[in-house]
């Protein structure tokens, strides 16, 4: 079973530069999220989804946006990349009020 | 600020020795889980909770949601090296529909 995976794994940006990371999930969950880690720290909100094609603002949602086409994928792009969203991305999926489910994360790092 | 507030944010302890960690916030939840997670990794999933004034037990993890469902408490007795890790607290609140974390605890049980 894949459960949650996100790609790519590690990516390195010059600021400025645009990419977008990919979650895919194979549970038939309603919910998605993208959270960002920063060292030492818990999880942060940025954006979530409760079905397809609808999404929602998290804690930190600024410079970030996101899809919901499909209801396995839900994609994090970020426009023009700044140094302060050097991160560590997650992905989870759940049903409202169930276990959440996450990704290896990816390991962004602008420069 | 953030929802969820944890303490201690560290913890170092001997191998052998009891530790608490505690998650407050002012809003209510309809539910709350204890995560672990592992460096290099997502959270896993430890506990839900769900009824105020619940006590829930994981072999030597004891977890207890406050009774007016505003708080949760992790308790660890006699720790194991293998009990390091960062434990992170989440909740839906009540009048929500969003996963949110708090900042996390880490623990260091020494041998």
């Amino acid at each position: 079973n894949a459960g949650v995976t996100q790609t790519p794994k590690f990516r390195v940006l010059k600021t400025g530069q645009s990419m977008t990371l990919l979650c895919a999930q194979d549970m038939n969950h309603e919910y998605m999220y993208w959270y960002r880690q920063d060292p030492g720290m818990g999880l942060r909100l940025i954006h979530y989804s409760v079905g397809e094609g609808t999404t929602a603002k998290g804690e930190v949602p600024d410079g970030y946006n996101v899809s919901r086409l499909k209801k396995q994928n839900f994609l994090l792009g970020l426009e023009s990349a700044a140094p302060s969203q050097t991160s560590v991305y997650f992905c989870a999926s759940d049903t409202e009020g169930t276990e959440a489910f996450f990704g290896q994360g990816t390991r962004l790092t602008v420069v | 600020t953030q929802l969820l507030e944890q303490s201690p944010q560290f913890l170092s302890i001997q191998e052998g020795e009891n530790l608490t960690v505690y998650c407050n916030s002012s809003s209510v939840f309809s539910s709350l889980q204890w995560y672990r997670q592992e460096p290099g990794e997502g959270p896993v999933l430890l506990v839900t909770v769900v009824t105020g004034g619940e006590v829930k037990k994981l072999k030597r993890l004891t977890f207890q949601f406050g009774d007016a469902r505003k708080d949760s408490s992790l308790h660890i007795t006699a720790a194991q090296p293998g009990d390091t890790g960062l434990y992170l607290c989440a909740g839906i609140e009540a009048a929500g529909n969003k996963l949110t974390f708090g900042g996390g605890t880490r623990v260091l049980v020494k041998p």
